[in-house]
């Protein structure tokens, strides 16, 4: 019963590095989310995907990019880290009724730290 | 612009009641939500609001008033393990959600 798993847990980088974050959801969900959570925020959202192959920007997409060529893999990549990328980065994924129910259902964090 | 607006710590004593305040302010409205978030870990879902007043969730109930743009969270019968933070999040016209940096609840024996 793996729900949403996020690949690494951990991670630091060097300024201008490059990575990527892998998330996988065995929920069939259509919906993906990437966000991030910083001390004293909200979660911010920085990109989501209504289905595979489709992605969109949320609100703060500058210096990430993602794919979704499989349904159940989300993918968030950091062509060249900066220090104020350092968050823990939550991916999340829900039901295409989301509009009623609301609920995400959340992968257990990626904390991600650059130098 | 959009908003979210909750206290960013209390305290309360085990056994007893806490209720957690958030207002907010978003381009139209389709519901209010809260979710658990215990440190170091992702955030999990408790309740969802769509119309005014209480719905009640074993020991967890959640308010809204629409018209007063407010809800909030009431914890009663506190466990050690209802520490963590309590993030409220409303979703706008377009659906899209909008966090609240959370309300960290420490509870003392």
């Amino acid at each position: 019963n793996a729900g949403v798993t996020q690949t690494p847990k951990f991670r630091v980088l060097k300024t201008g590095q490059s990575m990527t974050l892998l998330c996988a959801q065995d929920m069939n969900h259509e919906y993906m989310y990437w966000y991030r959570q910083d001390p004293g925020m909200g979660l911010r959202l920085i990109h989501y995907s209504v289905g595979e192959g489709t992605t969109a920007k949320g609100e703060v997409p500058d210096g990430y990019n993602v794919s979704r060529l499989k349904k159940q893999n989300f993918l968030l990549g950091l062509e060249s880290a900066a220090p104020s990328q350092t968050s823990v980065y939550f991916c999340a994924s829900s039901p295409p009724d989301r509009e009623n129910t609301g609920e995400l259902f959340f992968g257990e964090g990626s904390r991600l730290t650059v130098l | 612009g959009q908003n979210i607006d909750q206290p960013t710590e209390m305290t309360a004593t085990e056994g007893a009641i806490v209720q957690i305040n958030c207002t907010y302010q978003t381009s139209g409205f389709n519901g209010l939500f809260w979710y658990q978030q215990h440190a170091g870990e992702a955030p999990t879902f408790l309740s969802y609001n769509v119309l005014d007043g209480l719905e009640e969730k074993g020991r967890f109930s959640s308010f809204l008033s629409r018209s007063k743009g407010y809800s909030y969270l009431l914890l009663k019968e506190l466990q050690m393990k209802d520490s963590a933070s309590y993030l409220c999040v409303s979703m706008d016209s377009n659906y899209q959600l909008i966090w609240g940096a959370g309300t960290k609840l420490i509870i003392k024996p």
